[in-house]
């Protein structure tokens, strides 16, 4: 069925390491996966996205990265800082229904 | 801010009482989304709507619904409510359905 999972559910990387949040998803012909930052109170907030004709996309700290013969994308963090701090959610367009389908988030800490 | 305005802010009110969400959409958009999100809990989808048709339906119980008005602002109706219905109320919209999805700014809705 219609499905995205995310993992970890929870991250703690020391201020300026990387952090990496991986999501698959199961319909082959998903073609747009958006990634959010929420922070703690706030709205969800798109911070990049991929669509399944390129492999990466990268914005400054922000890349994103997708494998679609293993049906899985990443979001890459570099240099991590305090603002990094909060929860993040893939999302994955299902062609079949027309929908986009959340993760369940990772809780990302940065660490001082 | 993302152009999607959501009122109120804030609601308090009592367990059996029927509440009101109203959603309008960024200019230009024509499809609106409800999520619900309760404490430290993921985005639930509850409906999408395409300029005033219901396009897609999630977990949403029997209590909600919701609709799209010709102006296409979008009114989520809770009804007997009970103290788990406490939460988050997310409107998001993208200019077609299944597209980027921008988030309104919640409604807290507490249930006393």
């Amino acid at each position: 069925g219609e499905n995205v999972e995310q993992h970890p559910s929870t991250l703690s990387v020391q201020e300026g390491d990387s952090a990496v949040i991986k999501c698959t998803y199961s319909d082959s012909a998903s073609n747009y996966f958006p990634w959010y930052k929420q922070e703690l109170g706030k709205r969800p907030q798109l911070i990049i996205d991929i669509r399944s004709n390129v492999g990466e996309k990268k914005d400054q700290r922000i890349a994103v990265t997708l494998n679609k013969t293993a049906k899985h994308f990443s979001l890459h963090i570099t240099e991590t800082q305090p603002e990094d701090s909060a929860v993040y959610f893939c999302a994955g367009r299902y062609s079949s229904a027309s929908k986009i389908i959340f993760g369940s988030g990772t809780r990302l800490s940065i660490r001082p | 801010d993302s152009g999607v305005t959501q009122t109120p802010k804030h609601l308090i009110t009592a367990t059996g009482q029927r509440v009101t969400l109203r959603c309008s959409p960024r200019s230009g958009d024509l499809s609106v989304y409800w999520y619900q999100q309760s404490l430290d809990q993921g985005l639930q989808f509850l409906i999408q709507y395409y300029n005033g048709e219901e396009r897609a339906k999630g977990n949403i119980l029997e209590r909600f619904s919701a609709q799209q008005f010709p102006d296409l602002h979008s009114e989520l109706n809770l009804s007997s409510l009970e103290l788990g219905d406490s939460a988050l109320y997310f409107c998001a919209s993208s200019v077609i359905a299944s597209d980027t999805q921008y988030f309104g700014p919640g409604t807290r809705l507490t249930v006393l």
